[in-house]
């Protein structure tokens, strides 16, 4: 157990929907990195929050958005769903960003989308 | 294009066998490069290297890195059906905030 709990664990949406995806970090974290996994691949960045703003950002459209709150637990929203959109969404928390790609970083164990 | 590649794909063995996994990367400004156990959904950490032929071990678990050749291997001793499960290997960079993953390396461990 991490400490890093995400919600809801499972989902189904229709294509062109939306969907909000919830995370808590771990107690004292105040980073907050989501990381799309498609079947059969590894994880793939897809941003980070720090201190609620935005910091940085992996190869994914302005559809996919998120929010970090004062607490620093965090949201990831995808609009106009596609069917590639299908994924395991994987939240992860750290200290800080320097070390969001150390061993510090610790993973919620997910929710899994799928979208018709 | 930063990239993180690994094989095999899947691997099939039996109880008490020795697997090595490989990893190889290409990664801008290269810090770290970790692996994860990842059984259901979330990954768990395994080790992380930065030096180069500094071996790691924890218990039946060891890896090493070679920044000249850009891999590393995960060696996984005496293996158990516990130890089955998708082992995902990623690179981190100086001044980087998130880790490129590889495809990942599925093994089965049969009784």
């Amino acid at each position: 157990e991490t400490g890093v709990t995400q919600s809801p664990t499972h989902l189904i949406k229709t294509r062109g929907q939306q969907v909000t995806l919830r995370c808590s970090s771990q107690s004292g974290h105040n980073t907050v990195s989501w990381y799309q996994q498609a079947l059969g691949q590894g994880p793939q960045f897809i941003f980070q929050y720090y201190r609620e703003e935005e910091n940085g950002r992996g190869n994914f459209p302005p559809r996919f958005s998120g929010l970090q709150f004062p607490n620093y637990s965090s949201e990831l929203n995808v609009n106009a769903l596609e069917l590639d959109d299908s994924a395991l969404y994987l939240c992860a928390s750290s200290l800080g960003p320097v070390y969001a790609n150390t061993g510090e970083l610790f993973f919620g164990e997910g929710s899994r989308l799928t979208v018709l | 294009e930063d990239k993180v590649v690994q094989s095999p794909l899947s691997l099939v063995v039996h109880e008490g066998d020795t697997v090595t996994l490989n990893c190889s990367y290409e990664v801008t400004n290269f810090r770290s490069l970790l692996w994860y156990k990842q059984e259901k959904k979330a990954p768990t950490f395994l080790f992380m290297l930065t030096s180069s032929g500094i071996e790691k071990k924890s218990g039946r678990l060891s890896s090493i890195l070679d920044k000249k050749e850009l891999f590393s291997i995960l060696n996984i001793t005496a293996t158990q059906t516990g130890d089955s499960a998708v082992y995902l290997c990623a690179a981190g960079q100086n001044a980087g905030n998130m880790l490129t993953f590889g495809g990942g390396t599925r093994l089965m461990v049969k009784p």
